[in-house]
């Protein structure tokens, strides 16, 4: 069955870096979009970001543009969120989710990493 | 940015009751709409999408209605486990991926 297993979460100081993986089985991961989510403590869902099959379509939030950046390993089944200069209003959970491309739901979520920004 | 409403925010029900919950978007999103449903601790999970087909596994007493910028969850009866939040999203203009903020279903 679809498994996505995100890792990398941790504590950072404020413009510190960390680099969020999702490890992928269960399907042809290189058929599908991806996608990251995330959810801040006590709040709602925000999309993120979100990668074509081949690498080449990519899209950010306006919230993270320039400071995040996508990417993904389709030889390992691997989803990639490099983050750069944190803020603290990044604290959240980071779910990647697979996506079933244009006009397509977010199907399948994994349980999520947590990421808390703070000095 | 399409705008996603929910309400209410919070809906008490007791347990084999009826739920109702409301979604509204800014802009007609055509039938691209999902419904998601998450526990405490846990991943949302797809309920619905297209605003009306259940995913798989999805137990008959969730439905999903409407078109354009009105779309309704139901819950026939309410079972223990359904006490849940409740997110819509739509992915008709992307970027960005928009949800709404979400129903909290309470046991009354």
């Amino acid at each position: 069955q679809v498994q996505l297993v995100e890792s990398g979460g941790g504590l950072v100081k404020p413009g510190g870096s960390l680099r969020l993986s999702c490890a992928a089985s269960g399907f042809t991961f290189s058929d599908y979009y991806m996608s990251w989510i995330r959810q801040a403590p006590g709040k709602g869902l925000e999309w993120v970001s979100y990668i074509g099959p081949s690498g080449t379509t990519i899209f950010y939030a306006d919230s993270v543009k320039g400071r995040f950046t996508i990417s993904r390993d389709n030889a390992k089944n691997s989803l990639y969120l490099q983050m750069n200069s944190l803020r603290v209003e990044d604290t959240a959970v980071y779910y990647c989710a697979r996506d079933g491309g244009s006009y397509s739901p977010l199907d399948h979520w994994g349980l999520g990493t947590l990421l808390t920004v703070s000095s | 940015e399409i705008v996603m409403t929910q309400s209410p925010a919070t809906l008490s029900v007791s347990p084999g009751e009826r739920a109702t919950l409301s979604c509204r978007a800014s802009e007609s999103v055509s039938n691209n709409l999902a419904w998601y449903q998450q526990k405490p601790g846990q991943a949302p999970r797809l309920l619905i999408s297209g605003a009306s087909s259940r995913a798989t596994g999805i137990p008959a007493r969730f439905s999903g209605s409407g078109s354009g910028t009105e779309f309704t969850l139901t819950i026939s009866s309410l079972q223990s486990e359904d006490f849940a939040v409740y997110y819509c999203q739509q992915y008709n203009y992307w970027p960005p991926l928009t949800f709404g903020g979400g129903t909290k279903v309470e046991i009354k």
